[in-house]
């Protein structure tokens, strides 16, 4: 098992642009939370998918948003990006009855 | 709302110094506490949980409810000890969880 896995490593687009991240769980895991990890600052939570809806949200725009595939793959969209996109974006996968969460790797966003 | 704050951004030791990484959190309901560790090149990994009371790398974190803190603590740092260390807290609503990560806090240990 490679654990969490995210596609694409690093990514570099310009503001006002669109963008879709990916996010594979660990195996057997169903619940999918993703992170912005802006530089020198903690994981700031975005948002949780469990059975495919979106079942919790931290304090981001609607142009954030995501989805959950019925094999718990999971995307982040981010629309209109801004400059202060810029970050690093974490997954997180765990069990929903469990509180401990695998991270994976991150996607480095840049926006220019 | 839930909040976490470590008030150090960088914290230098020598080996076989104690360690003592502080957290205090805001949270209105009853807390559950984690320390997260990102060793250099390595993914954010879990280092404990305040419920489990263990003791992990020589690490332990107790939490004191009457002054809203988790501190984390090593009686001798040792080099590998080296690494970026988050306080984090699980909060739920609805019935689903969130998690609420600190600034963290970046430890060096001076060989």
């Amino acid at each position: 098992d490679a654990g969490v896995t995210q596609s694409p490593t690093h990514l570099i687009k310009t503001r006002g642009q669109q963008v879709t991240l990916r996010c594979s769980p660990k195996s057997g895991h169903d619940t999918v939370s993703w992170y912005q990890q802006a530089l020198g600052q903690g994981p700031q939570f975005i948002f949780q998918y469990y059975e495919e809806e979106e079942r919790q949200r931290g304090n981001f725009p609607d142009r954030f948003s995501g989805h959950q595939f019925p094999n718990y793959s999971s995307e982040l969209n981010v629309n209109a990006l801004l400059l202060g996109d810029s970050a690093l974006y974490l997954c997180a996968s765990r069990l929903q009855t469990s509180y401990e969460q695998y991270f994976g790797p991150g996607t480095r966003l840049t926006v220019t | 709302a839930q909040r976490v704050t470590q008030p150090e951004k960088l914290l230098s030791v020598f080996k076989g110094a104690p360690v003592e990484l502080k957290c205090n959190y805001s949270y209105s309901g009853s807390p559950e506490l984690f320390w997260y560790v990102q060793y250099s090149r390595q993914r954010l990994q879990l280092l404990l949980r305040h419920i489990s009371r263990e003791s992990i790398k020589g690490f332990t974190a107790d939490l004191n409810k009457g002054e809203t803190s988790f501190h984390l603590k090593k009686p001798f740092a040792q080099e590998e000890d080296s690494a970026m260390y988050y306080c984090a807290l699980r909060g739920f609503s609805g019935g689903y969880q969130k998690v609420t990560f600190g600034t963290g806090t970046k430890l060096q240990v001076i060989p």
